[in-house]
C-alpha cells in the first residue's frame, strides 16, 4: 500500500527563518495536495501538484513535486508566528475515491 | 456558502454509550469522507461516500457506521463507544475524484471516551 511520510515531525524556527518540510511516497503520486491545519480547526488547502517538476507559490510558500513525482518540498520563507500550524501533505490514490495522508510536520515560529 | 459543517464540537462520552456526529456540506459535493487523527498518527479514513445512497469502508470502518440518504448530509454513528474511539473526527468533501479536486474539511469534532 502506498504512504506518505513527513519529516520533521516537528519545527521550532525563528520569526524571520525559512525552513522547509518535506513528503515522501512510497510510490509514484499522481496528485500532491498540502494542507495547513490550526488547533481546533479544519485542514486548509494550500497548493496542489499534480506534474513533475512543478513548482507553486503562494505568498511567501513554495511547493514542488521532484521529477520523478515521489517527493514534495514546502519551503517556507522569512517565517511569520502566522505560519504556525501543523503542515500535512496528502494524495489521492490512484484508481480509487480514497486519500491519503502524512503524519503531518507541527510548525512554532517564535516572535 | 458555509462549506462543510460539523457538530458537536467537543463530546466527551462514557463506555458503552452511543452518538452521531454530524457532518453537512452545502457545495453540491458527490463525495463525502470521515477520518480520524490521532495524535502524531496523520488522518485514516473510516468511511467515505460517493453519493446519496452509496457509502463503502475505509481503513478503519469497525466501531462505526455511515448513512448517506441526501447530498449534503453524511452522519457517522457509533454504537459502542470505546477508549480506542478517542481522537478527533473530520468530515471532508470533495466536487470529484483524485487529482484535480482537493478535499474541503470541516472544523472537526473532538471525542473523549471515558
Amino acid at each position: 500500500s502506498q504512504e506518505l511520510e513527513q519529516s520533521p515531525q516537528s519545527l521550532i524556527v525563528q520569526e524571520g527563518k525559512n525552513l522547509t518540510i518535506n513528503c515522501t511516497s512510497s510510490k509514484t503520486l499522481y496528485g500532491l495536495y498540502w494542507y495547513k491545519q490550526k488547533y481546533g480547526e479544519g485542514l486548509i488547502f494550500l497548493m496542489m501538484l499534480q506534474k513533475g517538476g512543478e513548482e507553486k507559490s503562494h505568498e511567501k510558500i513554495t511547493a514542488k513535486l521532484d521529477e520523478k513525482k515521489q517527493q514534495s518540498s514546502l519551503h517556507i520563507t522569512a517565517s511569520q508566528p502566522s505560519h504556525a500550524g501543523i503542515y500535512l501533505c496528502g494524495a489521492p490514490l490512484s484508481g480509487t475515491y480514497k486519500y491519503i495522508f502524512g503524519t503531518g510536520t507541527r510548525l512554532k515560529v517564535l516572535a | 456558502n458555509a462549506g462543510v459543517t460539523q457538530t458537536p464540537k467537543f463530546r466527551i462520552l462514557k463506555i458503552g454509550q452511543s452518538m452521531t456526529l454530524q457532518c453537512t456540506q452545502d457545495m453540491n459535493h458527490n463525495y463525502m469522507y470521515w477520518y480520524r487523527q490521532d495524535p502524531g498518527m496523520g488522518l485514516k479514513l473510516i468511511y467515505y461516500s460517493v453519493g446519496a445512497g452509496i457509502t463503502d469502508k475505509g481503513e478503519v470502518p469497525n466501531g462505526y457506521n455511515v448513512s448517506r440518504s441526501t447530498t449534503e448530509d453524511f452522519p457517522l454513528r457509533l454504537e459502542l463507544a470505546a477508549p480506542s474511539q478517542t481522537s478527533v473526527y473530520f468530515c471532508a468533501s470533495s466536487p470529484g475524484l483524485g487529482t484535480y479536486n482537493e478535499q474541503f474539511f470541516g472544523p472537526g469534532t473532538r471525542l473523549t471516551v471515558l
